[in-house]
């Protein structure tokens, strides 16, 4: 069964420091997302992306947020200064568009911001 | 923000009986509603879903319910499994293609054997 990909599955970085999260989303989805869950709380929407560019996001995703699709297989989500309140695990999704099918998310990137 | 709300925390079955999840959300702009399960260390994995202009969907153990009047769905699964065991979400979109998600807390689901 296609899987949307995640790496890394872990990453721990300093405050203020820029990470990148990387997904491969499956090949002929057209919609993808980023969500995120703080440890305890619920799964938030962050952003979605659609046609080579942003179609919705959320009071989360500010500028220090962005997102890229930088050839035809990944999507990547940047966050230029890292706050501790960043920390929490962050799921990748895409989607056919069908709301019927739902979204196959992967599996994470735990962010821990020291 | 409280549009999706699960209210039971925790769920604990015996095998074989049905597990009742249930949902409440306040948006009536909420059209598309979907359940999704989730083990550790995964992502969320797509169960089933409505539509509002239905009031019930199955696809083998699992149906979903909608009382549209009283914003409120539920998730049946019967019989239970111990396979079941995981915590399970719920969530909705107002639009179809490429809508925004929004979840509930999430129930965690245990059936003992």
């Amino acid at each position: 069964e296609p899987e949307v990909t995640q790496t890394p599955s872990h990453q721990v970085t300093q405050m203020g420091q820029e990470v990148i999260l990387r997904c491969v989303p499956i090949s002929n989805h057209l919609y993808f997302y980023w969500y995120r869950q703080i440890l305890g709380q619920k799964v938030e929407f962050l952003v979605s992306f659609y046609n080579n560019e942003i179609s919705e996001k959320s009071e989360i995703f500010d500028d220090q947020f962005s997102v890229e699709r930088p050839d035809g297989s990944n999507f990547t989500l940047k966050i230029r200064s890292t706050k501790l309140e960043d920390s929490a695990m962050y799921f990748c999704a895409s989607s056919v568009g069908g709301w019927n099918y739902g979204y196959t998310f992967g599996s994470g990137t735990r962010l821990t911001v020291v | 923000d409280q549009q999706v709300k699960q209210n039971s925390p925790s769920l604990s079955v015996q095998e074989g009986r049905i597990s009742i999840l249930n949902c409440d959300y306040t948006n009536s702009m909420f059209d598309y509603f979907l359940w999704y399960k989730k083990y550790p260390a995964e992502g969320p994995t797509f169960l089933i879903s409505i539509s509002s202009i239905k009031d019930k969907n199955e696809d083998g153990r699992f149906t979903v319910f909608l009382n549209k009047s009283a914003k409120h769905l539920s998730l049946h699964i019967v019989p239970s499994q111990p396979g079941d065991s995981a915590v399970y979400f719920c969530a909705a979109s107002e639009e179809t293609s490429g809508s925004r998600l929004t979840f509930g807390e999430g129930t965690q689901l245990t059936v003992n054997p």
